[in-house]
């Protein structure tokens, strides 16, 4: 089975401090991704990945970005948390470029700035 | 990418069919339709997906009308752990998130 495992699954940061949410996946896949879900918007698309030191802008880039130096690894920065990053967080990753493989969830991470 | 109606909640007994309708009026050819669920607390799991034909897995099955503007997702014999936000997609490239449907399966 795939697994998609998140560095923490609640952490607690303060206004204007640097953040780093980790995404590590097992199954060699091309494509990784940075949701954020919140009550009332369902999951938006942050950053994705479709290689090793590849981005893309999702529908929400503002205020954070990405890297990916190693293919099982995307990280998201949060590079001066706000209030209003406040949300769950979640990776994903998906084999190949094909829209038609699914994707694969990990088990999301709360962020709270205070 | 087209757009989904779902109704926001439904209810179903224990070891019955669970039937959860999605309309997609606009999906255009190359557009699938993606079956997706998220219990509380965890990431979004994927269910099934289809272009044209009906699809059938262990999980569920996914039934999709002639012309392909709405489709229904079956849980044969639902169970309590069943019970989660379905979200149904219809896309070619990235997936983009609706509100789903609050499916709760009752004893």
């Amino acid at each position: 089975d795939v697994k998609v495992t998140q560095s923490s699954r609640y952490l607690v940061k303060r206004t204007g401090e640097k953040v780093f949410l980790e995404c590590v996946q097992d199954m060699d896949h091309e494509n990784m991704f940075w949701y954020r879900q919140d009550p009332g918007l369902g999951l938006r698309l942050i950053y994705f990945s479709y290689d090793v030191k590849m981005k893309e802008k999702g529908d929400i880039p503002e205020g954070y970005s990405v890297s990916r130096e190693k293919k099982e690894r995307f990280s998201l920065i949060l590079e001066s948390a706000s209030t209003n990053q406040t949300s769950m967080y979640l990776c994903a990753s998906r084999e190949g470029t094909y829209s038609y493989n699914e994707q694969f969830f990990g088990p999301g991470t709360r962020l709270t700035v205070l | 990418d087209a757009k989904t109606t779902q109704p926001p909640s439904m209810d179903c007994a224990e070891g019955r069919a669970a039937n959860l309708p999605c309309n997609h009026s606009t999906i255009s050819g190359n557009e699938y339709v993606y079956w997706y669920r998220q219990i509380h607390s965890q990431g979004p799991q994927y269910i099934i997906h289809g272009l044209k034909n009906n699809e059938t897995n262990e999980m569920a099955s996914l039934i999709i009308t002639e012309d392909r503007k709405s489709s229904t997702l079956i849980l044969p014999h639902a169970t309590l752990r069943d019970t989660a936000v379905y979200y149904c997609i219809i896309t070619n490239y990235q997936l983009i998130w609706g509100a789903g449907t609050k499916l709760i399966i009752k004893p």
